[in-house]
């Protein structure tokens, strides 16, 4: 039973550094979502996929950042000239298509991000 | 949009007594989902147990209850038998399915367990 993966666990990154991460999720899901988590807070949405197309953005996601998933299967976010308070852990979900509230999102480890 | 209020200080619970976290949302909607999901130090996110709006029984996972109370918009878990292994941060969140099913968390409840 493989679960959500993510690569890198642990980057860090000088300011100004361009940063990709990348998330596998689980294979029958067609449903993606990255969110960001901030030290003492809960997780913030980011960006949804279903299958290849980008279909929800937050307005947490500046022009900055990108994200793709090319084939529907796996995912990766772009983070371009890092800023210090981009610092935080990134995660990612998967869930089934359904669109039912019962489809549970299941999480990947997350990337923990660290801008000097 | 929905939000969520944890509001809880950390917590410290003997091992093997029960304990009752607190979460109350706000939401327009009439379908959605309630969910808790534990977060250890690793930083994954565990689900640990799902409510729907309409369902009118409180939803059983193992050693998780949740206690949903639709007028009062509470739904509050309840870890029984806690173990060390329990210690963690706890977070409720909700979906609406007409919102691409995106969760809003709160801000999470920690829990240290003592033998």
């Amino acid at each position: 039973d493989t679960g959500v993966s993510q690569d890198p666990r642990h980057k860090i990154t000088k300011r100004g550094q361009n940063v990709t991460f990348r998330c596998d999720p689980i294979s029958e899901h067609n449903r993606l979502y990255w969110y960001r988590q901030t030290l003492g807070q809960g997780p913030e949405f980011l960006t949804y996929f279903q299958n290849e197309a980008q279909l929800e953005k937050s307005r947490l996601l500046s022009d900055r950042f990108s994200a793709e998933r090319p084939k529907g299967s796996f995912s990766t976010l772009e983070i371009q000239r890092t800023e210090q308070g981009d610092s935080a852990m990134y995660l990612c979900a998967s869930s089934p298509a359904s669109g039912a509230s019962s489809d549970t999102q299941y999480f990947g480890p997350g990337t923990r991000l660290t801008v000097l | 949009a929905q939000k969520i209020t944890q509001t809880q200080p950390g917590m410290f619970v003997q091992e093997k007594e029960a304990v009752t976290l607190d979460c109350t949302y706000d939401t327009s909607d009439q379908s959605y989902g309630l969910f808790w999901y534990k977060q250890p130090s690793s930083g994954e996110m565990i689900f640990l147990i799902y409510q729907g709006s309409y369902d009118e029984q409180n939803a059983t996972e193992g050693r998780y209850s949740l206690n949903f109370q639709k007028a009062r918009k509470s739904a509050n878990l309840v870890i029984s038998a806690s173990q060390l292994g329990d210690s963690a941060m706890y977070f409720c969140a909700m979906t609406a399915p007409y919102g691409n099913n995106r969760l809003a968390f709160g801000k999470g409840n920690q829990v240290v367990v003592i033998p």
